[in-house]
């Protein structure tokens, strides 16, 4: 089992460029969340998935649009990058939302926005 | 929300000697605290975790201790090796929250010199 796989693993993009990060998970988990880590703060959540057609917003949306696209996919959409949204976006998974469970991480997609 | 504080952000020791981590919440109704591990350019890994009902818990070098009327959680590395030189993130569990459940600590980078 590959767990979480996200892609891309690097990408560089233009101010204003648009792009859709992708994430999979094969552990059949309910609950899936989008993160950025930005150095000295740690992980903060973006947007997550409680269960298969539902999404809500985390701590840090604004910029930021997702699609939970079946039970396995949840994709995160910058539409209009800006420099601020450099970063390493994490996709994680867990069996329930609502569950006291671990979360687990994908490899990540380290962005850089010119 | 659940506010998570840890401590120190960096910690050098020497190989062999302990480490110790320490991370305190503010919301009484957490109960579950997992501990990840996050290696230069990796994903985050789960290593250890306690839920509320526990005190202490360990798994061969590592350990974590939880002190609910304090409200703080500590994990622990004996006999450090190079190898446990990565970034430590604790986080917090908090079941009354309705949105984001999961709040991280903004992380600790060890360093253990050879």
């Amino acid at each position: 089992n590959a767990g979480v796989t996200q892609t891309p693993k690097f990408q560089v993009l233009k101010t204003g460029q648009s792009m859709t990060l992708q994430c999979a998970q094969d552990m059949n988990h309910n609950s899936m969340y989008w993160y950025r880590q930005d150095p000295g703060m740690g992980l903060r959540l973006i947007y997550y998935s409680a269960s298969e057609g539902t999404t809500d917003k985390g701590e840090v949306p604004n910029g930021y649009n997702v699609s939970r696209l079946n039970k396995r996919e949840f994709s995160l959409r910058l539409e209009s990058a800006a420099p601020s949204q450099t970063s390493v976006y994490f996709c994680a998974s867990s069996q329930y939302k609502g569950s006291n469970q671990p979360q687990h991480f994908g490899d990540g997609t380290r962005l850089s926005i010119l | 929300g659940e506010n998570v504080e840890q401590h120190p952000s960096t910690l050098s020791v020497q190989e062999g000697d302990s480490a110790v981590i320490k991370c305190t919440y503010s919301d009484s109704a957490s109960n579950y605290f997992p501990w990840y591990k996050q290696e230069l350019g990796k994903r985050p890994q789960l290593i250890i975790d306690i839920r509320s009902n526990v005190g202490e818990k360990k798994d061969q070098r590592i350990a974590v201790t939880l002190n609910k009327t304090a409200k703080h959680f500590s994990l622990h590395i004996t006999e450090t090796q190079p190898e446990d030189s990565a970034v430590y993130f604790c986080a917090a569990w908090d079941p009354t929250s309705t949105g984001n459940q999961f709040y991280f600590g903004t992380g600790t980078s060890l360093t253990v010199i050879p």
